[in-house]
């Protein structure tokens, strides 16, 4: 069974900018969430999406924004990117939310100039 | 709200030496507790979590963690590491109630020759 997968791996913006970014979750899983890894903050939880509904949302702002389409893959959308938004964007997939075991996608690394 | 402690951020060993990586946590609520390895330039891969229970929880790679209630601690051990074992570990809590991930700030472990 195919593993998470993301995309881009790799991305370059400039500040101001808007990305896109996608996660697709391993077949049958239909609970995706979101972190953000930084050197400074470490490992931040962005938000949760279940049935295409956004059920957990981090302390991050409305720039950040998500959804999930019905074939459970998801999109996460950042806006007038900002030199802080620099970091590793990991996806993690689970059957549904709560104890399933979130599996973790390689990461969309976002580079802000 | 909960919160999870890793109190070094760096553990140096030789190899074939045990190690130990410390793991504390913090919450007014019931919590599962979860260890992510993440090698360089990859995703999380979970190593084992404790839901209830056994206190020792074995996982992959021959790693092992012993959950304990009165210490409010979840260390990582193996009593033999390899070079491959270099890496950064993560510690993790998530409330039963919840499915939000809350993860230390990391031990990067450096097996040496």
């Amino acid at each position: 069974k195919a593993g998470v997968t993301q995309t881009p791996r790799y991305l370059i913006k400039t500040r101001g900018q808007q990305v896109t970014l996608s996660c697709s979750p391993i077949s049958g899983h239909r609970s995706v969430s979101w972190y953000q890894q930084t050197p400074g903050q470490g490992l931040q939880f962005l938000f949760e999406y279940f049935s295409e509904t956004q059920r957990n949302k981090g302390n991050f702002p409305g720039r950040f924004s998500g959804r999930q389409f019905s074939n459970s893959r998801s999109e996460m959308n950042v806006s007038t990117l900002e030199l802080g938004d620099s970091a590793l964007y990991l996806c993690a997939s689970s059957l549904a939310p709560g104890v399933e075991t979130q599996y973790f996608g390689p990461g969309t690394r976002l580079l802000v100039l | 709200a909960q919160s999870v402690t890793q109190l070094d951020s760096q553990v140096p060993v030789f190899e074939e030496a045990p190690v130990e990586l410390r793991c504390n946590y913090s919450s007014s609520v019931s919590v599962y507790l979860f260890w992510y390895v993440q090698y360089p330039n990859q995703g999380l891969q979970l190593l084992l979590k404790y839901l209830s229970g056994s206190t020792l929880v074995k996982g992959i790679n021959g790693f092992e963690a012993e959950f304990n209630k009165s210490q409010t601690s979840f260390h990582l051990r193996k009593p033999s590491v390899h070079i491959s074992d270099t890496a950064e570990y993560f510690c993790a809590a998530m409330t039963t109630s919840g499915s939000r991930l809350t993860f230390g700030e990391g031990t990067q472990l450096t097996v040496n020759p």
